[in-house]
Protein backbone atom coordinates (compact mmCIF):
# COMPACT_ATOMS: atom_id res chain seq x y z
CA UNK A 1 0.00 0.00 0.00
CA UNK A 2 1.58 3.24 -1.21
CA UNK A 3 2.10 5.40 2.23
CA UNK A 4 2.69 9.16 2.21
CA UNK A 5 3.37 10.22 6.09
CA UNK A 6 3.24 13.93 6.93
CA UNK A 7 3.89 15.48 10.48
CA UNK A 8 2.83 17.21 12.22
CA UNK A 9 -0.37 16.68 11.79
CA UNK A 10 -1.49 19.84 13.66
CA UNK A 11 0.67 22.70 14.46
CA UNK A 12 0.15 26.13 15.74
CA UNK A 13 2.84 28.69 14.99
CA UNK A 14 4.14 32.30 16.25
CA UNK A 15 4.08 35.09 13.79
CA UNK A 16 7.29 35.57 12.22
CA UNK A 17 8.75 32.42 13.40
CA UNK A 18 9.94 29.24 11.34
CA UNK A 19 8.10 26.75 10.44
CA UNK A 20 9.16 23.28 9.05
CA UNK A 21 6.77 20.87 7.41
CA UNK A 22 7.82 17.10 6.70
CA UNK A 23 6.50 14.69 4.45
CA UNK A 24 8.10 10.82 3.69
CA UNK A 25 7.06 8.10 1.55
CA UNK A 26 7.50 4.90 0.97
CA UNK A 27 6.04 4.82 -2.83
CA UNK A 28 9.26 5.58 -4.46
CA UNK A 29 7.57 7.95 -6.24
CA UNK A 30 10.17 10.63 -8.73
CA UNK A 31 7.24 13.59 -7.64
CA UNK A 32 6.27 15.02 -4.35
CA UNK A 33 4.21 17.86 -4.10
CA UNK A 34 3.08 20.47 -1.37
CA UNK A 35 -0.37 21.81 -1.70
CA UNK A 36 -2.33 24.20 0.28
CA UNK A 37 -5.89 24.10 0.88
CA UNK A 38 -8.23 26.90 2.52
CA UNK A 39 -11.66 27.20 3.20
CA UNK A 40 -13.05 28.13 0.49
CA UNK A 41 -10.52 27.29 -1.94
CA UNK A 42 -9.06 24.33 -3.96
CA UNK A 43 -5.86 22.88 -3.36
CA UNK A 44 -3.16 24.78 -4.89
CA UNK A 45 0.33 23.86 -5.29
CA UNK A 46 2.99 25.26 -3.75
CA UNK A 47 6.28 23.46 -4.99
CA UNK A 48 7.04 20.58 -6.32
CA UNK A 49 10.13 18.30 -7.05
CA UNK A 50 10.59 15.34 -9.46
CA UNK A 51 14.40 14.74 -8.15
CA UNK A 52 16.43 14.64 -4.78
CA UNK A 53 18.07 17.95 -4.46
CA UNK A 54 15.93 19.71 -7.02
CA UNK A 55 12.35 21.83 -6.63
CA UNK A 56 10.50 23.43 -8.45
CA UNK A 57 8.32 26.47 -8.09
CA UNK A 58 4.04 25.79 -8.65
CA UNK A 59 1.49 28.18 -8.44
CA UNK A 60 1.99 29.96 -5.33
CA UNK A 61 5.37 30.03 -3.76
CA UNK A 62 5.62 33.18 -2.51
CA UNK A 63 6.63 32.92 1.12
CA UNK A 64 7.64 29.22 1.36
CA UNK A 65 10.71 27.19 0.41
CA UNK A 66 11.02 23.67 -0.25
CA UNK A 67 13.90 20.75 0.50
CA UNK A 68 14.21 17.77 -1.37
CA UNK A 69 17.18 15.51 0.33
CA UNK A 70 16.63 12.41 -0.57
CA UNK A 71 13.99 10.63 -3.08
CA UNK A 72 12.04 9.70 0.21
CA UNK A 73 11.33 13.01 2.16
CA UNK A 74 10.07 15.96 0.95
CA UNK A 75 9.80 19.50 3.11
CA UNK A 76 7.79 22.48 2.95
CA UNK A 77 9.55 25.25 4.92
CA UNK A 78 8.06 28.95 5.99
CA UNK A 79 10.70 31.36 7.12
CA UNK A 80 8.52 33.79 8.49
CA UNK A 81 5.46 32.98 9.48
CA UNK A 82 2.28 34.94 8.52
CA UNK A 83 -1.16 34.92 9.02
CA UNK A 84 -1.93 34.50 6.10
CA UNK A 85 -0.39 31.14 6.14
CA UNK A 86 -2.73 29.40 8.21
CA UNK A 87 -4.41 26.62 6.46
CA UNK A 88 -3.81 22.71 5.53
CA UNK A 89 -1.50 21.41 3.82
CA UNK A 90 -0.97 18.32 2.23
CA UNK A 91 1.54 16.38 0.77
CA UNK A 92 1.73 14.09 -2.42
CA UNK A 93 3.17 11.93 -4.49
CA UNK A 94 3.15 10.71 -8.03
CA UNK A 95 4.83 9.22 -10.89
CA UNK A 96 4.67 10.83 -14.34
CA UNK A 97 0.68 10.64 -15.93
CA UNK A 98 -0.64 8.78 -13.26
CA UNK A 99 -2.32 9.45 -10.02
CA UNK A 100 -1.24 11.49 -7.55
CA UNK A 101 -1.54 9.68 -3.51
CA UNK A 102 -2.17 12.17 -0.45
CA UNK A 103 -0.61 12.24 2.75
CA UNK A 104 -3.15 12.99 5.42
CA UNK A 105 -2.72 17.05 5.97
CA UNK A 106 -0.94 19.06 8.11
CA UNK A 107 -3.30 21.70 9.69
CA UNK A 108 -1.22 24.82 10.75
CA UNK A 109 -2.59 27.65 12.50
CA UNK A 110 -0.47 30.89 12.81
CA UNK A 111 -0.99 32.96 15.92
CA UNK B 1 -7.39 29.84 -17.82
CA UNK B 2 -7.14 26.49 -16.52
CA UNK B 3 -9.70 25.99 -13.52
CA UNK B 4 -12.34 23.78 -12.18
CA UNK B 5 -15.95 24.78 -10.55
CA UNK B 6 -17.84 22.09 -8.99
CA UNK B 7 -20.87 22.40 -6.79
CA UNK B 8 -20.78 24.58 -3.68
CA UNK B 9 -21.45 22.63 -0.05
CA UNK B 10 -22.09 21.61 2.04
CA UNK B 11 -25.14 18.95 0.65
CA UNK B 12 -27.25 17.04 2.60
CA UNK B 13 -28.86 13.79 1.28
CA UNK B 14 -30.63 11.06 3.16
CA UNK B 15 -29.42 7.43 2.39
CA UNK B 16 -30.59 5.94 -0.80
CA UNK B 17 -31.68 9.05 -2.46
CA UNK B 18 -29.45 9.66 -5.34
CA UNK B 19 -26.87 12.47 -5.80
CA UNK B 20 -25.20 14.17 -8.13
CA UNK B 21 -22.80 16.84 -7.79
CA UNK B 22 -21.94 19.01 -10.70
CA UNK B 23 -18.37 19.51 -12.11
CA UNK B 24 -17.15 22.03 -15.24
CA UNK B 25 -13.59 22.57 -16.32
CA UNK B 26 -11.94 25.14 -18.40
CA UNK B 27 -8.69 23.62 -20.22
CA UNK B 28 -7.41 26.48 -22.52
CA UNK B 29 -3.83 25.98 -21.98
CA UNK B 30 -4.29 22.14 -21.70
CA UNK B 31 -4.10 20.21 -24.81
CA UNK B 32 -5.55 16.82 -23.67
CA UNK B 33 -7.02 16.95 -20.00
CA UNK B 34 -7.50 14.26 -17.81
CA UNK B 35 -10.46 14.60 -15.45
CA UNK B 36 -10.92 13.17 -12.10
CA UNK B 37 -12.96 12.68 -8.99
CA UNK B 38 -11.08 12.71 -5.22
CA UNK B 39 -12.71 12.02 -2.04
CA UNK B 40 -11.67 13.09 1.38
CA UNK B 41 -12.88 10.67 4.36
CA UNK B 42 -13.04 12.50 7.78
CA UNK B 43 -9.26 12.30 9.32
CA UNK B 44 -7.59 10.51 5.92
CA UNK B 45 -5.89 12.11 3.07
CA UNK B 46 -7.48 12.32 -0.17
CA UNK B 47 -8.01 9.21 -1.99
CA UNK B 48 -8.74 8.89 -5.96
CA UNK B 49 -12.49 7.68 -6.52
CA UNK B 50 -12.58 7.40 -10.44
CA UNK B 51 -10.56 9.29 -13.67
CA UNK B 52 -11.06 9.62 -17.33
CA UNK B 53 -8.14 10.48 -19.71
CA UNK B 54 -10.54 10.25 -22.50
CA UNK B 55 -13.28 12.66 -23.88
CA UNK B 56 -16.80 10.41 -24.07
CA UNK B 57 -15.90 8.11 -21.89
CA UNK B 58 -17.17 6.89 -18.66
CA UNK B 59 -15.79 6.29 -15.26
CA UNK B 60 -17.13 4.44 -11.85
CA UNK B 61 -15.61 3.42 -8.67
CA UNK B 62 -17.73 2.40 -5.35
CA UNK B 63 -21.28 2.78 -7.23
CA UNK B 64 -20.09 6.36 -8.47
CA UNK B 65 -19.55 7.18 -12.16
CA UNK B 66 -18.49 10.57 -14.14
CA UNK B 67 -18.58 10.99 -17.97
CA UNK B 68 -16.18 13.26 -19.36
CA UNK B 69 -17.93 15.57 -21.74
CA UNK B 70 -15.97 17.69 -23.62
CA UNK B 71 -18.76 19.55 -25.45
CA UNK B 72 -19.99 20.88 -22.36
CA UNK B 73 -17.09 21.06 -20.73
CA UNK B 74 -18.74 18.69 -17.31
CA UNK B 75 -17.68 16.23 -15.51
CA UNK B 76 -20.38 15.57 -13.00
CA UNK B 77 -20.12 12.86 -10.63
CA UNK B 78 -23.41 10.73 -9.92
CA UNK B 79 -24.38 7.73 -7.63
CA UNK B 80 -27.74 6.26 -7.68
CA UNK B 81 -28.54 5.83 -4.44
CA UNK B 82 -26.28 6.75 -1.38
CA UNK B 83 -24.84 5.25 1.92
CA UNK B 84 -23.98 7.16 5.28
CA UNK B 85 -20.30 6.00 4.89
CA UNK B 86 -20.52 8.19 1.45
CA UNK B 87 -20.31 10.94 3.56
CA UNK B 88 -16.87 13.01 3.24
CA UNK B 89 -15.40 15.77 0.81
CA UNK B 90 -15.18 15.47 -2.92
CA UNK B 91 -13.13 17.05 -4.97
CA UNK B 92 -13.18 17.68 -8.79
CA UNK B 93 -9.79 17.83 -10.13
CA UNK B 94 -8.46 18.49 -13.92
CA UNK B 95 -4.65 17.26 -14.84
CA UNK B 96 -2.55 18.62 -17.69
CA UNK B 97 -1.71 15.11 -18.51
CA UNK B 98 2.12 15.78 -18.61
CA UNK B 99 5.00 14.12 -16.82
CA UNK B 100 4.48 15.75 -13.78
CA UNK B 101 0.74 15.91 -14.06
CA UNK B 102 -0.15 19.51 -12.39
CA UNK B 103 -4.04 18.94 -11.05
CA UNK B 104 -6.35 22.37 -10.90
CA UNK B 105 -8.98 21.55 -8.16
CA UNK B 106 -12.28 22.70 -7.25
CA UNK B 107 -13.06 23.83 -3.93
CA UNK B 108 -14.42 20.69 -3.02
CA UNK B 109 -18.20 19.66 -2.10
CA UNK B 110 -19.09 18.12 1.76
CA UNK B 111 -21.40 15.40 1.64
CA UNK B 112 -23.62 14.71 4.63
CA UNK B 113 -25.40 11.47 4.07
CA UNK B 114 -28.03 11.26 6.79
CA UNK B 115 -29.82 7.62 7.95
Amino acid sequence: EAAVTQSPRSKVAVTGGKVTLSCHQTNNHDYMYWYRQDTGHGLRLIHYSYVADSTEKGDIPDGYKASRPSQENFSLILELASLSQTAVYFCATGTSNTEVFFGKGTRLTVV
Amino acid sequence: GDSVTQTEGPVTVSESESLIINCTYSATSIAYPNLFWYVRYPGEGLQLLLKVITAGQKGSSRGFEATYNKETTSFHLQKASVQESDSAVYYCALGDGTGYQNFYFGKGTSLTVIP
